[in-house]
């Protein structure tokens, strides 16, 4: 069955390194995702990988894939206040990129000054 | 930047009242999708509609939901006959032929 896994709750000091994880089940994913939610708005989306890569980097964002143990990492370099949010992982299941997506329950990061 | 607006933010409606959540999507987006969230939990996947027609439907999306594009902008889900379970936040999203899957602000519904 479709299922995304992830820990709920993560807390960092401010300039520290944040890494959130994430396993899912869909062997098929062929895109993964990483969403970000502050309190009281809308998802936004951070970053993606797609499912033949192994690392993907973004300024301060790090995504790493180890699709044969299914798991997906994200980590946040020099994590600032404004980092707090819940940030889900998403697989998406169908053909390409068109199908919907298997969200994860969200993990909460905390930073703390 | 385009992004996907929702309306209303915020829905109170009564047991039994009809709802329709509106969407306008990301213009030159060809899929289009309905999520929930119910409060503290997972954002669960209700439909997907492309070429003006549901392309998938989960199990939460039973005969009192529907979704229609009235025109060439609007994305709206009515909920029929609304139960209290229904209260949630619920997200629409668009994404172009093979792109990024992006969300509307949501639209928090309280059914009382």
């Amino acid at each position: 069955g479709e299922d995304v896994e992830q820990s709920l709750f993560l807390s960092v000091r401010e300039g520290d390194s944040s890494v959130i994880n994430c396993t899912y089940t869909d062997s098929s994913s062929t895109y993964l995702y990483w969403y970000k939610q502050e309190p009281g708005a809308g998802l936004q989306l951070l970053t993606y990988i797609f499912s033949n890569m192994d690392m993907k980097q973004d300024q301060r964002l790090t995504v790493l894939l180890n699709k044969k143990d299914k798991h997906l990492s994200l980590r946040i370099a020099d994590t600032q206040t404004g980092d707090s949010a819940i940030y889900f992982c998403a697989e998406s299941i169908g053909p390409g990129n068109t199908g919907k997506l298997i969200f994860g329950q969200g993990t909460t990061l905390q930073v703390k000054p | 930047e385009p992004e996907v607006t929702q309306t209303p933010s915020h829905q109170v409606t009564q047991m039994g009242q009809e709802v329709i959540l509106r969407c306008v999507p990301i213009s030159n987006h060809l899929y289009f999708y309905w999520y929930r969230q119910i409060l503290g939990q997972k954002v669960e996947f209700l439909v997907s509609f492309y070429n003006n027609e549901i392309s998938e439907k989960s199990e939460i999306f039973d005969d009192q939901f529907s979704v229609e594009r009235p025109d060439g902008s609007n994305f709206t889900l009515k909920i029929r006959s609304t139960k209290l379970e229904d209260s949630a936040m619920y997200f629409c999203a668009s994404r172009e032929l093979a792109g990024d899957e992006y969300f509307g602000p949501g639209t928090r519904l309280t059914v009382t």
